[in-house]
């Protein structure tokens, strides 16, 4: 069974104190792993899509990066608009192509 | 490109009575949707797969006659909501990829209130 594990579940930071989520996951065969942003009573909003070990994506002030068990999502100087929860998802080759299992958030709070 | 979207936003309704929930690919055709149901501060449940022109698929312990999910065109699925309870509660979220890829575009989420 595919596994999510984000941790920590909860994030405060100063404006322009950098710092990073990490989202462990257990998949029969890794098709892709995805970072979302979801704020409160909204839908996900798609950041990254990251497809094998080594890959690294960058958007503003959000950089993704993979391994074999885990991705991190680095979040350099950030502001109060990036408050949100983020949420990191799995793919696996095996089942419907594109069902997704999500781990479970970290909400991201960061002060001015 | 890659817009979802769902109506209604918000929906109130008394206990026994149906809702039905619109998702909409507005600018791609989509063959396969997503219905997610997520609780206050948990993630993202996926309840079933909506494909168009056949049966939904639905994930283990979701009843499927409760929730009918009709997906008859390629840009949009509807998910009913029958004798609803409040137990049913929730916000319901749909998702769609594009043909080729495999990232899922998700909507702004309804809001279900059964009193």
């Amino acid at each position: 069974e595919d596994q999510v594990t984000q941790s920590p579940e909860a994030l405060r930071l100063q404006e322009g104190e950098s710092s990073s989520l990490n989202c462990s996951y257990t998949v029969s065969g890794l098709r892709g792993l995805f970072w979302y942003r979801q704020d409160p009573g909204k839908g996900p909003e798609f950041l990254f899509t990251l497809y094998s070990a080594g890959e690294e994506k960058e958007k503003e002030r959000l950089k993704a990066t993979l391994t074999k068990k885990e991705s991190f999502l680095h979040i350099t100087a950030p502001k109060p608009e990036d408050s949100a929860t983020y949420l990191c998802a799995v793919q696996a080759f095996s089942g419907s192509a594109r069902q997704l299992t999500f781990g479970s958030g970290t909400q991201l709070t960061v002060l001015p | 490109g890659a817009v979802v979207s769902q109506h209604p936003s918000r929906v109130i309704c008394k206990s026994g009575t149906s809702v039905k929930i619109e998702c909409r690919s507005l600018d791609f055709q989509a063959t396969t949707m997503f219905w997610y149901r997520q609780f206050p501060k948990k993630s993202l449940m996926l309840m079933a797969t909506s494909n168009e022109g056949s049966k939904a698929t639905y994930e283990q312990g979701v009843e499927k006659d409760k929730f009918l999910i009709n997906h008859a065109s390629l840009t949009l699925s509807t998910l009913t909501v029958t004798s609803a309870h409040p137990e049913d509660s929730s916000f319901y979220i749909c998702s769609a990829g594009l043909a080729g890829g495999y990232e899922q575009y998700f909507g702004p989420g309804t809001r279900l209130t059964v009193t």
